[in-house]
């Protein structure tokens, strides 16, 4: 059973930089692409990007492209979302979830991490 | 990009039926058979519960029901029971310049 499991809560400053983490506990041989949705407080789920963890291929929501980094360490099977500056608007809830593609097209998500919290406050 | 449209809230008594809607275009919704429902309980992660306009994946009961009519999707939740009271979110695949987008969400609550 594939699982994901993300790191822990995290409360930062404004300005600082942050990355968080999504480690695979699937099938690590496989290609397929892992996405990051937010969910402010209180609020629906948004789709952040997504990154093909065979060949790191990336894209980005227009709406966050420039704001956010997503890497991937395929060695230790884990996924990566980053900020170089936070600001409180970042404050919310970080999920990552596996991506079915089908025909290049995005299909669904499933299964999704545990969720990272982060704040940023000052 | 623009979210799609969902209810803020729905509600039926348990063994009753409701409908959640979820409109979008024809760049979205309309245009592509990969729509796709979440649950979402308090606290929790959501769970895939339809895709594929239709489909339900292993271990979602059958009184989950997806389907689509032009540019508006639908889940029925036939049955209710107290477990079912959620939040619910529709997605779907928005071409290849936005790729993504979600409903807003709308709470589903058992009376």
């Amino acid at each position: 059973e594939v699982q994901l499991v993300q790191s822990g809560a995290e409360v930062k400053k404004p300005g600082e930089p942050l990355r968080i983490s999504c480690k695979d506990s699937g099938d690590s041989l496989s290609s397929y692409w892992i996405s990051w949705v937010r969910q402010m407080p209180g609020k629906g789920l948004e789709w952040m990007g997504r990154i093909d963890r065979g060949d790191s291929y990336i894209n980005y929501s227009p709406s966050f492209q420039g704001h956010i980094t997503i890497s991937n360490d395929k060695s230790i099977s884990t996924v990566f979302l980053q900020w170089s500056s936070l600001k409180a608007s970042d404050t919310a809830m970080y999920y990552c979830a596996r991506t079915r593609i089908t025909a290049f097209r995005h299909n669904y998500f499933d299964p999704w991490g545990q969720g990272t919290l982060v704040t940023v406050s000052s | 990009q623009s979210a799609l449209t969902q209810p803020p809230s729905a509600s039926g008594s348990p063994g009753q039926s409701v409908t959640i809607s979820c409109t979008g275009t024809s760049s979205d919704v309309g245009g592509y058979n990969y729509v796709s429902w979440y649950q979402q309980h308090p606290g929790k992660a959501p769970k895939l519960i339809i895709y594929e306009v239709s489909q339900r994946p292993s271990g979602v009961p059958d009184r989950f029901f997806g389907s689509k009519s032009g540019n508006t999707a639908s889940l029925t939740v036939s049955g209710l029971q107290a477990e079912d009271e959620a939040d619910y979110y529709c997605n779907s695949y928005a071409g290849s310049n936005n790729f993504v987008v979600f409903g807003g969400g709308t709470k589903l609550t058992v009376l």
